[in-house]
């Protein structure tokens, strides 16, 4: 199975601040298709989770333009501009390249 | 509206079954795979297992493939997760999800117990 390890953030997070997630593959999301199969998502507490990011990259329609995706096949990061209230809550990463889908074990947004 | 929403949830024995259902409305099910997603209480997100369209390719997580049985019935919208001999790990919130996960469910308890 391919796991996938997320780093932690320096919370609290003060208020209008940017902070960044880290994410890393154990073998390469990158099909030859050129996609990276990669997802972001947020679970906001007591809420089912809400896809942030697809492809590594794209924004899920309706998501607000504070958060991005980048990386490499193996290294990936979620940044969120000027965090918010609203943005409370546990970020996951998932691979979908092969089966079974994975997740990493998610990392704490706290505001302060 | 995409909806997903499961139901048959509660609790049960240890040892025993149950089946959860998905009622999906507000897109063409029979276009998409599905998938369930569980997570014990506090605990992260593990992804059991998908469905495609026609039903003929089903994938598992493997140290659950012998517990779980998906399936799915494209005239009724639905999606199942048969669970057999439940202990207490399998206590957690099931979720279906349309593959890769745009769309998920609000989840449904499953608490094992005597």
């Amino acid at each position: 199975d391919i796991v996938m390890t997320q780093g932690a953030l320096p919370n609290p997070v003060p208020s209008g601040e940017s902070a960044s997630i880290t994410c890393q593959s154990s073998k390469s999301l990158l099909h030859s298709n050129g996609k990276t199969y990669l997802n972001w998502y947020l679970q906001r507490p007591g809420q089912s989770p809400q896809l942030l990011i697809y492809w590594m990259s794209t924004r899920a329609s309706g998501v607000s333009d504070r958060f991005s995706g980048s990386g490499s096949g193996t290294d990936f990061t979620l940044k969120i501009s000027s965090v918010e209230a609203e943005d409370v809550g546990v970020y996951y990463c998932q691979q979908f390249l092969e089966y079974p889908f994975t997740f990493g074990s998610g990392t704490k947004l706290e505001i302060k | 509206e995409v909806k997903l929403v499961e139901s048959g949830g509660g609790l049960v024995q240890p040892g025993r079954s149950l089946k959860l259902s998905c009622a999906a409305s507000g897109f063409s099910f029979n276009d998409y795979w599905m998938g369930w997603v569980r997570q014990a209480p506090g605990k992260g997100l593990e992804w059991i297992g998908e469905i495609n369209q026609d039903s003929s390719t089903i994938n598992y997580t493997p140290s659950l493939k012998d517990k779980f049985t998906i399936s799915r019935d494209n005239a009724q919208n639905t999606l199942y997760l048969q669970m057999s001999k439940l202990g207490s790990e399998d206590t957690a919130i099931y979720y279906c999800a349309r593959v890769p996960g745009r769309y998920w469910g609000q989840g449904v308890m499953v608490t094992v117990s005597s």
